[in-house]
């Protein structure tokens, strides 16, 4: 089935070592989200790319950085985790010029020793 | 470890009641709205949407309300069922952005 995946689903990771997290999808979108939800939280968005345009928004830190290498894949980097970077990150997609809604993969969980 | 967040206010209905979870939004210019819900260790997932031109919009179970008058948006949902148990987001778009607003936990009792 089309869909959004996201790999790993959960991630543990060390205070001040970079991680990569992968989305990948199959739905042929030009957009690409990532949001990052801490608990209990909504979502919140912090860069998009419309194809290969990179979209970051105002008060995303600098920490957070992200690749797309093609259509399918968006990755997400974090140069030095911080122990408040904690949290759900989550992918999601759209056909910019549909009306259809974004849709969303079922995140990855990052934790920080 | 994860910070402390807050905890999201909690609707609690018995199965087969109807359900009617709030939103305000707060973008006047915003023109579209989707209804999310996120189950435990899952990804939000589209339920209903409504446009800006509308003020009502029906799917199977789930109604939509609008009124833009006072920036708020409405879901309900006709004869809950347990698998209906999850937090539920509103979002708007605005300039081609969508913003979450604060979930609500939808908690069923059998």
């Amino acid at each position: 089935d089309a869909m959004v995946i996201q790999n790993p689903r959960y991630q543990v990771t060390q205070f001040g070592k970079p991680v990569t997290l992968s989305c990948s999808q199959t739905l042929n979108h030009n957009v690409m989200y990532w949001y990052q939800q801490k608990s209990s939280q909504a979502p919140k968005l912090l860069f998009h790319y419309y194809d290969k345009d990179f979209n970051n928004e105002a008060d995303t830190p600098d920490n957070f950085q992200s690749r797309r290498p093609n259509t399918s894949f968006c990755f997400l980097d974090i140069r030095s985790p911080g122990l408040g970077d904690a949290a759900m990150y989550l992918c999601a997609t759209k056909d910019r010029a549909s009306n259809q809604p974004q849709h969303f993969g079922d995140g990855t969980r990052l934790s920080i020793l | 470890g994860e910070s402390v967040g807050l905890h999201l206010p909690t609707l609690s209905v018995q199965e087969g009641d109807n359900s009617i979870i709030n939103c305000a939004y707060s973008n006047s210019a915003s023109d579209y709205f989707i209804w999310y819900k996120q189950e435990s260790g899952k990804g939000p997932q589209f339920i209903i949407d409504i446009r800006s031109n509308m003020d009502k919009r029906q799917g199977q179970r789930v109604t939509v309300l609008l009124n833009k008058t006072v920036k708020h948006l409405s879901l309900q949902i006709a004869a809950t069922q347990p698998g209906d148990s999850a937090v539920y987001f509103c979002a708007e778009r605005a300039n081609s952005k969508l913003t979450f607003g604060k979930g609500i936990t939808l908690s069923v009792r059998p």
